[in-house]
């Protein structure tokens, strides 16, 4: 299982829908998850952190699974706007081979169309 | 201005040469690092340094090398480039103690070897 996984996509939905992409993760004993928005050949920018009982942000909902090992992003009245990437990153436990630096995934991409 | 700029924005050069790309913030942050992104292949660690002293290899090291010149500066450098390292690098900090923050990326530097 690879360390940090995401489907890749596309996520073509209409304007108005609600989307949801999830992230699976292998290391249970991850500390701190992340959201990140990439435009297209721009950089990655932080959209929001992970927390355990969930959070909110607008119109975006990020959950924590840790039984399952899954986070999950809800963007909810998607905008033309909200099309890009998103990657998730997650912080492994500090050990002989990891300085606990994030690890990505290879993101997910979604388009909103008219 | 920004928190985290790299320099050049984009450069083409030639199989042979020796590049320098640099990074530098004005967020305060000791961790800074080193990616390169290629398409379907996601982001992958190249270098990074937790302090002006402390320097490490990522997953990706070999053809590259790096020096922390201070805390705010973090430069990475092809001595011989090659045509397989055209890709997009970005550099990124990363605030606090643990693994509560997120990285900060700069705007990337798109690098073609010909």
């Amino acid at each position: 299982r690879k360390e940090v996984e995401q489907d890749p996509g596309p996520f073509n939905v209409p304007e108005g829908a609600t989307v949801a992409f999830n992230c699976t993760y292998s290391n249970s004993a991850s500390q701190s998850f992340f959201w990140y928005r990439q435009d297209c050949r721009k950089e990655p920018k932080l959209l929001m952190s992970v927390y355990s009982s969930g959070n909110e942000d607008g119109r975006f909902t990020a959950q924590l699974n840790r039984a399952s090992q899954y986070i999950s992003l809800l963007i909810r009245d998607s905008k033309l706007s909200d099309s890009a990437t998103y990657l998730c990153a997650v912080n492994p436990p500090l050990s002989e081979g990891s300085q606990g630096n994030l690890i990505f995934g290879k993101g997910t991409k979604l388009s909103v169309k008219p | 201005d920004a928190d985290v700029t790299q320099t050049p924005r984009n450069r083409i050069t030639k199989t042979g040469k020796r590049i320098m790309l640099e990074c530098s913030q004005t967020k305060g942050h000791d961790r800074m690092y080193w990616y390169r992104q290629d398409p379907g292949l996601g982001l992958r660690l190249i270098y990074y340094s937790f302090d002006v002293k402390d320097i490490n290899k990522g997953e990706i090291s070999d053809g590259y090398s790096v020096s922390r010149q201070a805390q705010a500066k973090f430069s990475l450098s092809l001595e011989s480039a090659i045509p397989n390292q055209t890709a997009l690098y970005f550099c990124a900090t990363r605030g606090g103690q643990g693994s509560a923050y997120g990285y900060t990326f700069g705007s990337g530097t798109r690098l073609t070897v010909v």
